[in-house]
Parts: structure tokens; sequence; C-alpha cells
């Protein structure tokens, strides 16, 4: 069974710089998918990027992007010129490209709330 | 275009009632799942649906059943409810079951069981 872990509960970071939130998870597979996805206090969870682990390329979207090292198993999310809006509990997510069954599913990870000081 | 709907957002139940949470979609998606997110926990898969009248158990199905009679429809029953069953339940969706496809979840419901 693949397993995410986001080790850091919570972070801060002030508007208009740049964090990183990390995330590593653990699987025997050699493809398959990885999200990042943004809870605000509204509590609708929301994609933010996503990343097909046979590309090697990192993903970008607008001031996220990710830094993927397959080897390491770590999917870490960058995000750049930091807002007010970003302020939101992040989850890392794995997904199985094997079939649909219980593979289909989305693992997550715990989640990291992420402050932005103004 | 109003994506996934879930009623009600907040419920109060006692040991042992029974309830059933609403999930509707109004874009077509074959994919619907339901989970569970506890603090600290992350978010865990309770059933899923690949499409209308086929279901399958997630991750923690126990004391949850589900049915996909329409496409639109992904309802999730609590049959005797337990306080070990307070959680924040959210129905999510997407085009098809392979993966890559963007899950679009619905805004929550927050059930507590006393």
């Amino acid at each position: 069974a693949q397993t995410v872990t986001q080790s850091q509960p919570e972070m801060s970071v002030q508007e208009a710089e740049t964090v990183t939130l990390s995330c590593t998870y653990d699987t025997s597979e050699s493809d398959y998918y990885l999200f990042w996805y943004k809870q605000p206090p509204s509590r609708q969870m929301i994609l933010v990027i996503r990343q097909e682990a046979y590309k090697q390329q990192n993903a970008t979207e607008n001031r996220f992007s990710v830094n993927f090292q397959k080897a390491a198993k770590s999917f870490s999310l960058k995000i750049s010129d930091s807002q007010l809006g970003d302020a939101a509990m992040y989850f890392c997510a794995y997904r199985s490209l094997e079939g649909f069954g219980a593979n289909s599913k989305l693992t997550f990870g715990k989640g990291i709330t992420l402050s932005v000081r103004p | 275009n109003a994506g996934v709907t879930q009623t009600p957002k907040f419920q109060v139940l006692k040991t042992g009632q029974s309830m059933t949470l609403q999930c509707a979609q109004d874009m077509n998606h074959e994919y619907m799942s339901w989970y569970r997110q506890d603090p600290g926990m992350g978010l865990r898969l309770i059933h899923y649906s690949v499409g209308a009248g086929i279901t399958d158990q997630g991750e923690v199905p126990n004391g949850y059943n589900v049915s996909r009679s329409t496409t639109e429809d992904f309802p999730l029953r609590l049959l005797s409810a337990a306080p070990s069953q307070t959680s924040v339940y959210f129905c999510a969706s997407s085009r098809d079951g392979t993966g890559w496809e963007k899950l679009f979840f619905g805004s929550g419901t927050q059930l507590s069981v006393l």
C-alpha cells in the first residue's frame, strides 16, 4: 500500500515571499500521479497542481510549482509571491495508475496548515 | 453550473440513528466517491463508484452504505450512527476513474454523533 507523508503540520510565510511545502511518499510502482490540493477555510478542496511520474519536467501552474524527485520519492510544492488568499491547508496526494479497483483512490497525506503574514 | 452539491452542511445525530448524506453532480461524471476527513488523518476513502449501478468499498467502509442508481446521485447512508463517525464528509467526482482527471469536491458535511 502506498503512503504519503507530510511531516510539517504548520508553516508560515510572509506575504510576497516564497514558501516550500514538503511531501514524501512510499510506493513500489514505477508510474503514478501526484497531486497537491488546497483546502481554504471554506472547506472545499481545490486542485492546485498535478504531476505524472513518468514526466521528468516539473509541473507549473502560475505561482505554484513542484520539485518532483522520483528517486527520492519527494514531491514538494513551491508557492512564489505568496498572497493572503494562499492561507489554507494543503494536502499532498498519490494515485496509482493500476486499474480501477481500490487503486483508483487517492491516498492523502495528513495536510499542512499554511498561514500568510501580511 | 453547480458542480458537486452536498446536503446537509451540518448534522447532529444521536448514537444509533440512521441518516443519508446526499451528493449530486451536474457534470455527467462517471466517477464519484465519498471521503471522511478527521483531524490529523487527512482524507480517507469510504466508498466509490465508477458508474451507475457500480459501487465498491474504499479504505474505511464499515458502517456506511452507498448506491448509484443514476449518474448524478451518490448518497451515503449511515446505518446506525456511532460517535466514531463524527467527522467531515466530502463527496467528490471526476470525469472518469482513471486517476489523472481532476477531482471536484463538494463543500462537505460536518457530522456530529452524540
